[in-house]
């Protein structure tokens, strides 16, 4: 069964400071995986998309993120937090290879942007 | 891009009554839609997955009955909340799943007084 590790719950950093949120994802095929963010009260956008291509993949707003195989990692990362940052991540992978099945999510990390 | 328009963004309703939230894709057609529910600084949690023109299915336990979900064409899926009650009250979020892949709604805060 395919799941996802959002190993920290919340990461505050300063302004200008990079950004690291880490997810750790478990699978029997090749994932397809997926950074959605959510502010408050918001439905949620797409950040980036691995789907077994470049293994870097780069994102909106500055994000990009790394597929691991040998760690079985997928980490967000920016170089430059913004106070528009903060926010709610979510680490997500589809449950069938491709794009079809349930996406299965973790359990979210909050960004806390301090100025 | 991809648009999922939900409505309402926000609906009060009293205990004992019924809601109906939309979720349309405006510029796609979507053969597959998600509803999910969302607790407060809890992640998403899968209610049930509906195909254009057949019955939903829906994750263990959510009450289908109490959660009627209708697809009734490849732009709109409605999640009706029947006899709601405070426990009901909570984020819903609709995914409507096309040839752009996964595209969210903006959410339906209910509050059942």
């Amino acid at each position: 069964a395919q799941s996802v590790t959002q190993l920290d719950s919340h990461v505050s950093v300063s302004e200008g400071t990079p950004v690291l949120l880490r997810c750790n994802y478990s699978s029997s095929y090749s994932p397809s995986l997926f950074w959605y963010v959510q502010h408050p009260n918001k439905g949620l956008q797409l950040l980036l998309k691995y789907t077994s291509a470049a293994t870097l993949v780069k994102g909106i707003n500055g994000f990009e993120a790394e597929f691991k195989k040998s760690e079985t990692s997928f980490h967000l990362t920016k170089p430059s937090a913004h106070m528009s940052d903060a926010a709610e991540y979510f680490c997500v992978v589809s449950e069938t290879p491709g794009n079809t099945g349930k996406l299965i999510f973790g359990q979210g990390t909050t960004l806390q942007v301090k100025p | 891009g991809a648009v999922v328009s939900q409505h309402p963004s926000r609906v009060i309703c009293k205990s004992g009554t019924s809601v109906k939230i939309e979720c349309r894709s405006l510029d796609f057609q979507a053969t597959t839609m998600f509803w999910y529910r969302q607790f407060p600084k809890k992640s998403l949690m899968l209610m049930a997955t509906s195909n254009e023109g057949s019955k939903a299915t829906y994750e263990q336990g959510v009450e289908k009955d109490k959660f009627l979900i209708n697809h009734a064409s490849l732009t709109l899926s409605t999640l009706t909340v029947t006899s709601a009650h405070p426990e009901d009250s909570s984020f819903y979020i609709c995914s409507a799943n096309g040839n752009y892949g996964y595209t969210f709604g903006s959410g339906t805060r209910l509050t059942v007084v």
